[in-house]
Protein backbone atom coordinates (compact mmCIF):
# COMPACT_ATOMS: atom_id res chain seq x y z
CA UNK A 1 0.00 0.00 0.00
CA UNK A 2 1.40 3.91 -0.33
CA UNK A 3 2.31 5.84 1.96
CA UNK A 4 3.29 9.04 2.78
CA UNK A 5 5.09 10.09 6.22
CA UNK A 6 6.15 13.69 7.37
CA UNK A 7 7.96 12.74 10.23
CA UNK A 8 8.30 16.96 10.95
CA UNK A 9 4.98 17.81 12.86
CA UNK A 10 6.14 21.56 13.41
CA UNK A 11 9.15 23.85 12.66
CA UNK A 12 10.12 27.38 13.52
CA UNK A 13 12.69 28.87 11.43
CA UNK A 14 14.11 32.62 11.22
CA UNK A 15 13.04 34.34 8.20
CA UNK A 16 15.35 34.57 5.50
CA UNK A 17 16.76 31.31 5.68
CA UNK A 18 16.08 28.27 3.85
CA UNK A 19 13.85 25.34 5.14
CA UNK A 20 13.87 21.87 4.50
CA UNK A 21 10.81 20.16 4.61
CA UNK A 22 10.70 16.60 5.13
CA UNK A 23 8.68 13.68 3.17
CA UNK A 24 8.95 10.21 2.69
CA UNK A 25 7.07 7.72 0.68
CA UNK A 26 6.43 3.73 0.19
CA UNK A 27 4.87 2.66 -2.95
CA UNK A 28 5.54 -0.81 -5.20
CA UNK A 29 4.70 1.56 -7.93
CA UNK A 30 7.44 2.21 -10.96
CA UNK A 31 5.67 5.62 -11.97
CA UNK A 32 4.43 7.71 -9.44
CA UNK A 33 3.75 10.98 -9.03
CA UNK A 34 4.80 13.43 -5.54
CA UNK A 35 3.00 17.15 -4.97
CA UNK A 36 3.44 19.43 -2.50
CA UNK A 37 1.06 21.74 -0.91
CA UNK A 38 0.54 24.80 1.13
CA UNK A 39 -2.35 25.41 4.04
CA UNK A 40 -2.40 28.84 5.08
CA UNK A 41 -4.19 29.92 8.17
CA UNK A 42 -7.38 30.70 5.39
CA UNK A 43 -7.58 27.17 5.09
CA UNK A 44 -7.70 27.20 1.11
CA UNK A 45 -4.98 24.64 -0.20
CA UNK A 46 -2.06 25.98 -2.87
CA UNK A 47 -0.31 23.57 -5.07
CA UNK A 48 3.21 23.98 -4.99
CA UNK A 49 5.06 21.99 -6.95
CA UNK A 50 4.85 18.37 -8.62
CA UNK A 51 7.90 15.60 -9.78
CA UNK A 52 7.07 12.64 -11.81
CA UNK A 53 8.97 9.64 -10.59
CA UNK A 54 11.11 9.24 -13.90
CA UNK A 55 12.23 13.31 -14.21
CA UNK A 56 15.52 13.05 -14.34
CA UNK A 57 15.35 16.73 -12.43
CA UNK A 58 14.34 18.18 -9.76
CA UNK A 59 11.13 20.45 -9.98
CA UNK A 60 11.76 24.20 -9.14
CA UNK A 61 8.80 26.43 -9.25
CA UNK A 62 10.38 30.03 -8.11
CA UNK A 63 11.75 29.63 -4.48
CA UNK A 64 10.32 26.11 -4.19
CA UNK A 65 12.39 23.15 -5.12
CA UNK A 66 11.93 19.56 -4.49
CA UNK A 67 14.76 17.59 -3.81
CA UNK A 68 13.88 13.93 -5.25
CA UNK A 69 16.09 10.67 -4.18
CA UNK A 70 14.40 8.17 -5.36
CA UNK A 71 16.90 5.31 -3.89
CA UNK A 72 15.39 6.50 -0.20
CA UNK A 73 12.25 7.29 -1.55
CA UNK A 74 12.45 10.94 -0.41
CA UNK A 75 10.90 14.14 -1.90
CA UNK A 76 11.84 17.04 0.67
CA UNK A 77 10.60 19.80 -0.07
CA UNK A 78 13.17 23.46 -0.34
CA UNK A 79 12.05 27.03 0.25
CA UNK A 80 14.56 29.40 -0.39
CA UNK A 81 15.09 32.73 1.83
CA UNK A 82 11.92 32.06 3.57
CA UNK A 83 9.18 34.58 4.38
CA UNK A 84 7.09 35.54 6.72
CA UNK A 85 4.01 34.63 4.39
CA UNK A 86 5.78 31.37 4.24
CA UNK A 87 3.99 30.52 7.82
CA UNK A 88 1.53 27.45 6.95
CA UNK A 89 0.69 23.76 6.82
CA UNK A 90 2.63 21.69 3.72
CA UNK A 91 1.67 18.50 3.01
CA UNK A 92 3.23 16.33 1.03
CA UNK A 93 1.31 13.89 -1.39
CA UNK A 94 1.47 11.07 -3.68
CA UNK A 95 -0.19 9.71 -7.05
CA UNK A 96 0.12 6.42 -8.43
CA UNK A 97 1.13 5.53 -11.88
CA UNK A 98 -2.32 5.89 -13.69
CA UNK A 99 -3.65 9.65 -13.16
CA UNK A 100 -6.98 7.41 -12.15
CA UNK A 101 -5.26 6.68 -9.22
CA UNK A 102 -5.94 7.87 -6.08
CA UNK A 103 -4.11 10.99 -4.62
CA UNK A 104 -2.71 10.78 -0.91
CA UNK A 105 -1.21 12.59 1.68
CA UNK A 106 0.93 12.96 4.75
CA UNK A 107 -0.18 14.19 7.68
CA UNK A 108 1.37 17.58 6.76
CA UNK A 109 3.71 20.07 8.59
CA UNK A 110 3.10 23.56 10.39
CA UNK A 111 5.38 25.61 9.28
CA UNK A 112 6.45 28.98 11.81
CA UNK A 113 8.22 31.66 9.60
CA UNK A 114 10.22 33.94 12.78
CA UNK A 115 10.89 37.61 12.35
CA UNK B 1 -10.62 32.85 -14.54
CA UNK B 2 -9.91 28.50 -13.84
CA UNK B 3 -11.08 27.41 -10.81
CA UNK B 4 -13.14 24.96 -8.40
CA UNK B 5 -16.02 26.23 -6.47
CA UNK B 6 -17.43 25.01 -3.50
CA UNK B 7 -21.11 25.85 -1.83
CA UNK B 8 -21.80 26.29 0.98
CA UNK B 9 -18.28 27.52 2.69
CA UNK B 10 -19.73 27.03 6.36
CA UNK B 11 -22.85 25.12 7.41
CA UNK B 12 -24.01 24.04 10.62
CA UNK B 13 -26.69 21.11 10.54
CA UNK B 14 -28.11 18.73 12.54
CA UNK B 15 -27.57 15.64 13.26
CA UNK B 16 -29.92 13.29 10.82
CA UNK B 17 -31.17 16.54 8.23
CA UNK B 18 -29.31 15.25 4.59
CA UNK B 19 -27.32 17.88 2.90
CA UNK B 20 -25.63 18.17 -0.33
CA UNK B 21 -22.20 20.29 -1.09
CA UNK B 22 -22.23 21.41 -4.21
CA UNK B 23 -18.45 20.91 -6.56
CA UNK B 24 -18.04 23.08 -10.01
CA UNK B 25 -14.99 23.16 -12.17
CA UNK B 26 -14.48 25.11 -15.35
CA UNK B 27 -11.36 23.41 -16.39
CA UNK B 28 -13.08 20.64 -18.22
CA UNK B 29 -11.40 18.21 -15.74
CA UNK B 30 -12.03 14.75 -16.18
CA UNK B 31 -10.99 13.35 -12.67
CA UNK B 32 -12.42 14.97 -9.74
CA UNK B 33 -12.11 14.15 -5.80
CA UNK B 34 -13.68 15.05 -2.30
CA UNK B 35 -11.74 15.22 0.83
CA UNK B 36 -12.01 15.62 4.17
CA UNK B 37 -9.64 17.33 6.40
CA UNK B 38 -8.91 16.40 10.44
CA UNK B 39 -6.57 17.44 12.73
CA UNK B 40 -3.48 15.16 12.87
CA UNK B 41 -5.35 13.17 10.21
CA UNK B 42 -4.31 15.14 7.00
CA UNK B 43 -6.46 14.89 4.38
CA UNK B 44 -8.15 11.94 3.25
CA UNK B 45 -9.76 10.77 0.05
CA UNK B 46 -14.02 10.14 0.15
CA UNK B 47 -15.07 9.47 -3.67
CA UNK B 48 -13.10 10.68 -6.75
CA UNK B 49 -14.64 9.98 -9.89
CA UNK B 50 -12.73 9.01 -13.53
CA UNK B 51 -15.09 11.13 -15.41
CA UNK B 52 -19.13 11.35 -15.89
CA UNK B 53 -20.86 8.18 -14.53
CA UNK B 54 -17.87 6.90 -13.16
CA UNK B 55 -16.79 7.20 -9.33
CA UNK B 56 -14.89 5.12 -7.09
CA UNK B 57 -14.64 5.16 -2.99
CA UNK B 58 -11.76 6.39 -1.64
CA UNK B 59 -10.06 5.72 1.83
CA UNK B 60 -13.01 7.19 4.00
CA UNK B 61 -16.30 6.71 1.94
CA UNK B 62 -19.05 5.55 5.06
CA UNK B 63 -22.02 7.74 5.40
CA UNK B 64 -21.24 9.93 2.02
CA UNK B 65 -22.67 9.55 -1.20
CA UNK B 66 -21.63 11.01 -4.87
CA UNK B 67 -22.57 11.96 -8.27
CA UNK B 68 -21.29 12.98 -11.35
CA UNK B 69 -23.98 13.88 -14.18
CA UNK B 70 -22.24 16.44 -15.67
CA UNK B 71 -18.49 16.65 -16.13
CA UNK B 72 -18.29 20.06 -14.08
CA UNK B 73 -20.09 19.32 -10.96
CA UNK B 74 -19.91 16.39 -8.34
CA UNK B 75 -21.59 17.14 -5.04
CA UNK B 76 -21.24 15.31 -2.07
CA UNK B 77 -24.04 13.98 -0.57
CA UNK B 78 -24.80 13.21 3.64
CA UNK B 79 -28.08 11.18 3.45
CA UNK B 80 -28.04 11.41 7.32
CA UNK B 81 -25.18 13.31 9.00
CA UNK B 82 -23.58 12.36 11.80
CA UNK B 83 -21.63 14.28 14.50
CA UNK B 84 -18.47 12.55 13.82
CA UNK B 85 -18.66 14.09 9.96
CA UNK B 86 -18.10 17.46 11.37
CA UNK B 87 -14.72 18.60 9.41
CA UNK B 88 -13.46 20.26 6.90
CA UNK B 89 -14.54 18.97 3.11
CA UNK B 90 -12.21 19.86 -0.19
CA UNK B 91 -13.15 19.43 -3.50
CA UNK B 92 -10.62 19.12 -6.16
CA UNK B 93 -10.05 18.35 -9.73
CA UNK B 94 -6.94 17.19 -12.06
CA UNK B 95 -5.77 17.95 -15.65
CA UNK B 96 -5.09 14.49 -17.79
CA UNK B 97 -1.73 14.22 -17.10
CA UNK B 98 -2.62 14.32 -13.36
CA UNK B 99 0.28 16.57 -12.61
CA UNK B 100 -1.73 19.57 -11.26
CA UNK B 101 -4.63 19.41 -8.59
CA UNK B 102 -6.80 22.31 -7.93
CA UNK B 103 -8.71 22.73 -4.68
CA UNK B 104 -12.13 24.48 -3.97
CA UNK B 105 -11.84 27.00 -0.99
CA UNK B 106 -13.22 24.18 1.55
CA UNK B 107 -16.52 23.94 3.18
CA UNK B 108 -16.36 24.00 7.09
CA UNK B 109 -19.50 21.49 8.31
CA UNK B 110 -20.59 21.09 11.86
CA UNK B 111 -22.90 18.49 12.39
CA UNK B 112 -25.06 19.33 16.13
Amino acid sequence: AQKITQTQPGMFVQEKEAVTLDCTYDTSDQSYGLFWYKQPSSGEMIFLIYQGSYDEQNATEGRYSLNFQKARKSANLVISASQLGDSAMYFCAMRGANRDDKIIFGKGTRLHILP
Amino acid sequence: EAQVTQNPRYLITVTGKKLTVTCSQNMNHEYMSWYRQDPGLGLRQIYYSMNVEVTDKGDVPEGYKVSRKEKRNFPLILESPSPNQTSLYFCASTTGGGDTQYFGPGTRLTVL
